[in-house]
């Protein structure tokens, strides 16, 4: 079945430590989406990918790192210098700017909880 | 900037009782509205997309409607298991790229 997968669903990161997220799709989609999601916030866009080695800042891209080396894959790093990264991040994908089909679908979601 | 609010914020349903969310957006040529389910701890769950004021889809109790300004997201006779947050989102003609807004948060009592 097609679809996103983000993993892990739940991480623990301590202080001043770097984390990695991985979000993997089989969708054939060339864009690409990282949202966090915080209570009554609604979802923000931190980074964004429409083609494979190309990627843009969103509006909260402060403190995290991207990378697009696949089509397939486009994992965010949380670093240290994020200073509230406790949050619950969502990947997304959608077939992009040169398709009428603009709904993105989105994976399970990786609560990250600073301890 | 593209701009999405919804209204309520959070809605309390009596099963059986019909009700209406709002998506009011504000965008420069809309090229898509979507609406999502969001269950707790769960990624958003793609439901519609409208394109054009006038269109209108359905899926089991849910219709969703949509004007120059709004959209709505009408649910006849929910149930118990239509509790969920209630997602809308925008794409607009200068970006691919979904806006969304803050959501609404349904529960439905039995």
């Amino acid at each position: 079945d097609g679809g996103i997968t983000q993993s892990p669903k739940y991480l623990f990161r301590k202080e001043g430590q770097n984390v990695t997220l991985s979000c993997e799709q089989n969708l054939n989609h060339d864009a690409m989406y990282w949202y966090r999601q915080d209570p009554g916030q609604g979802l923000r866009l931190i980074y964004y990918s429409q083609i494979v080695n190309d990627f843009q800042k969103g509006d909260i891209a402060e403190g995290y790192s991207v990378s697009r080396e696949k089509k397939e894959s486009f994992p965010l790093t949380v670093t240290s210098a994020q200073k509230n990264p406790t949050a619950f991040y969502l990947c997304a994908s959608s077939f992009g700017q040169l398709s009428v089909n603009t709904e993105a679908f989105f994976g399970q979601g990786t609560r990250l909880t600073v301890v | 900037e593209d701009q999405v609010t919804q209204s309520p914020e959070a809605l309390r349903l009596q099963e059986g009782e019909s009700s209406s969310l709002n998506c009011s957006y504000t965008v420069s040529g809309l090229r898509g509205l979507f609406w999502y389910r969001q269950d707790p701890g769960k990624g958003p769950e793609f439901l519609f997309t409208l394109y054009s004021a006038g269109e209108e889809k359905e899926k089991e109790r849910l219709k969703a409607t949509l004007t120059k300004k709004e959209s709505f997201l009408h649910i006849t006779a929910p149930k118990p298991e239509d509790s969920a947050t209630y997602l809308c989102a925008v794409v607009s003609g200068g970006s691919y790229i979904p806006t969304f807004g803050r959501g609404t948060s349904l529960i439905v009592h039995p």
